[in-house]
């Protein structure tokens, strides 16, 4: 079974500072995808960066960083540079490829930015 | 931004009634999805499809049927709605390889009386 755990369910981070949101996963299959997405108050779901699990390199979109431990089955989420903006609800989700896509999303962390 | 509508946006029913939610994308993705998002669950899946007429279970399917006869169009409907499957429903694609990322909906606000 696929597991994604998010162990921080709220967060602050002072504008301009960088911040991690921590994802670890459990699964299974060889092959797998990691994805962060980010809902702010608005409600909408904004996909952010995407980490494949034979990738060696670490994503990376603009501020956002997707720092991926294999053997630790992590991958957390870096924001640098914080902005009021940010301010929202972080989910991290897995997606297995081995034929149909199932997906598993984490329960999220709220960060909120301070001035 | 991925060319995905829901409808309705808001809706508020009694219990006992059918109620069917629209998903519709203009991207010609194979893969579409319902959601549905409760607070300290995230999203969890409720039917995915593959395929025209080719859909599967999620982890939360009761209560809930899907059907995708167009490539452009996947309903749910809740075939008897209950006051648990108050929520919001997010409908999502993804391209036509496999772990492709999944792009959502702007997501359907259901109350249920």
């Amino acid at each position: 079974a696929q597991k994604i755990t998010q162990t921080q369910p709220g967060m602050f981070v002072q504008e301009k500072e960088a911040v991690t949101l921590d994802c670890t996963y459990d699964t299974s299959d060889q092959s797998y995808g990691l994805f962060w997405y980010k809902q702010p108050s608005s409600g909408e779901m904004i996909f952010l960066i995407y980490q494949g699990s034979y990738d060696e390199q670490n994503a990376t979109e603009g501020r956002y960083s997707l720092n991926f431990q294999k053997a630790r089955k992590s991958a957390n989420l870096v924001i640098s540079a914080s902005q009021l903006g940010d301010s929202a609800m972080y989910f991290c989700a897995m997606i297995t490829s081995g034929g149909y896509q199932k997906v598993t999303f984490g329960t999220g962390t709220k960060l909120q930015v301070i001035p | 931004d991925a060319g995905i509508t829901q409808s309705p946006r808001h809706k508020v029913t009694e219990t006992g009634t059918p109620v069917t939610l629209r998903c519709h994308q203009t991207e010609n993705h194979r893969y579409m999805y319902w959601y549905r998002q409760d607070p300290g669950h995230g999203l969890r899946l409720i039917h995915y499809s593959y395929g025209v007429k080719d859909t599967d279970k999620g982890e939360v399917s009761d209560g809930y049927s899907v059907s995708r006869s167009k490539t452009e169009d996947f309903l749910l409907t809740l075939e008897s709605a209950t006051s648990s499957q108050t929520s919001v429903y997010f409908c999502a694609i993804s391209g036509r390889q496999a772990g492709e990322t999944q792009y959502f909906g702007p997501g359907t606000r259901l109350l249920v009386l």
